[in-house]
């Protein structure tokens, strides 16, 4: 069983577009979260990490819920520059170990 | 600027012909980490190291090699690719004592193995 699992997508949407991804971790005992953006092959970039409280930036909301053991992600009000892939990723009780998903890839459509 | 940088950002090789891809980074970070990323299976963590002079496997460390000699510097050593390893490979860095952990990644390396 992966670590992180997520859904591939694409999900194809229309700009000011609401869209949510979600995701798995199988490490009840995993100590951060964070989802990254990463365009067209080039290298991941953070676009926030996921508290407990859950936590807000601008457009973009995400919830993390450690009782189901999934992770999510909300985009409001989708852009075009909002195309990507976005890859979840979980550091697991090992404090150096990162484990990513596979990815979920965004096309947001004018 | 902060940056991660790789060299060479593409290298196509052949099976057997020992190979280095150099990491690099100005931020003074005493993490740094390698990874593979391939269709389907995301990132997959290939070797980390912590501080200078000491590394660790990650989830597939096999036919790798790294060294961690100066805080700035984590080659990846390639002692005998074989096809298997044709990947793009990214590395990473983050200083140990941030609380979010952020990860600054270089460009990656497309490496292809024949």
């Amino acid at each position: 069983r992966k670590e992180v699992e997520q859904d591939p997508g694409p999900f194809n949407v229309p700009e000011g577009a609401t869209v949510a991804f979600n995701c798995t971790y199988s490490n009840s005992a995993s100590q951060s979260f964070f989802w990254y953006r990463q365009d067209c092959r080039k290298e991941p970039k953070l676009l926030m990490s996921v508290y407990s409280s859950g936590n807000e930036d601008g457009r973009f909301t995400a919830q993390l819920n450690r009782a189901s053991q999934y992770i999510s992600l909300l985009i409001r009000d989708s852009k075009l520059s909002d195309s990507a892939t976005y890859l979840c990723v979980v550091k697991g009780d090992n404090f150096n170990k990162f484990y990513f998903g596979s990815g979920t890839k965004l096309n947001v459509k004018p | 600027e902060a940056q991660v940088t790789q060299n060479p950002r593409y290298l196509i090789t052949v099976t057997g012909k020992k190979l280095t891809v150099t990491c690099s980074q100005n931020m003074n970070h005493e993490y740094m980490s390698w990874y593979r990323q391939d269709p389907g299976l995301g990132l997959r963590q290939i070797y980390y190291s912590m501080n200078v002079e000491v590394t660790d496997k990650g989830d597939v460390p096999e036919g790798y090699k790294v060294s961690r000699k100066e805080k700035r510097n984590f080659p990846l050593i390639l002692e005998s690719p074989s096809p298997n390893q044709t990947s793009l490979y990214f590395c990473a860095s983050r200083s140990s004592g941030a609380p979010t952990d952020t990860q600054y990644f270089g460009p990656g390396t497309r490496l292809t193995v024949l």
